[in-house]
């Protein structure tokens, strides 16, 4: 079945610098989504990307789709300590309409 | 006013009994779900009702069961506790297919099975 993959689980930085992060996938994806899940907390929406080559921007968040659709990056510019959490991506299964399958997710820890 | 809430937020039990957590949106969507959560944090779809039926069930030990009375509305009953159920479990919903968009996710309920 299709695997959405994210490795490594986890990556420590020092506040300031910059993050990027990987999400790959076995199959070609109709979208993406990621997702952030803070310490304790639940999962929660950042963005989704459903055109080839999209860049989408939140603040200091840049989140991108490949030219294939088989795989998306996350940068986070100038890290800060409210950045800490866990960030999935997610993709649909089986096609367009099916259930998502998420990634493992990894941990960012921020030292200040 | 909480989009997905489950309650209860945290449950200690024994081994052996039988438990349930309920989750309750507002937002209108048809389409439920629940996730389990492991200590590595893997996110792993269990079930998903549209509309009060079920769409999506993984492979999950058939001492989950889940209920949903309306589409408001998906509980999850689970018997013989074990534990290896202990986990966190996450309700959530979603835009119905196919406009399958993003998931609010409830809080969570921490499972931790004695």
């Amino acid at each position: 079945g299709q695997q959405v993959m994210q490795i490594p689980q986890y990556q420590h930085v020092q506040e300031g610098e910059d993050f990027t992060t990987y999400c790959n996938s076995s199959t070609t994806l109709s979208n993406i989504q990621w997702y952030k899940q803070r310490p304790g907390g639940h999962p929660v929406f950042l963005i989704q990307l459903v055109k080839s080559g999209e860049v989408k921007k939140q603040k200091r968040l840049t989140f991108q789709f490949g030219e294939a659709k088989k795989n998306s990056s996350l940068h986070i510019t100038a890290t800060q300590t409210t950045d800490v959490g866990t960030y999935f991506c997610a993709g649909p299964a089986g096609g367009a309409n099916s259930k998502l399958t998420f990634g493992k997710g990894i941990t960012l820890s921020v030292r200040p | 006013d909480t989009a997905v809430s489950q309650t209860p937020k945290y449950l200690v039990t024994q081994m052996g009994n039988d438990k349930s957590i309920k989750c309750e949106q507002n937002l209108g969507h048809d389409t439920m779900y629940w996730y389990k959560q492991d200590s590595k944090k893997f996110l792993k779809i269990m079930f998903s009702y549209n509309n009060k039926e079920l769409i999506i069930n993984e492979t999950v030990p058939n001492r989950f069961s889940p209920k949903s009375p309306d589409k408001a509305h998906l509980n999850l009953h689970i018997n013989s506790l074990e534990l290896g159920d202990s986990a966190v479990y996450f309700c959530a919903s979603s835009p119905p297919l196919p406009m399958a968009g993003e998931l609010f996710f409830g809080e969570g309920s921490r499972l931790t099975v004695l």
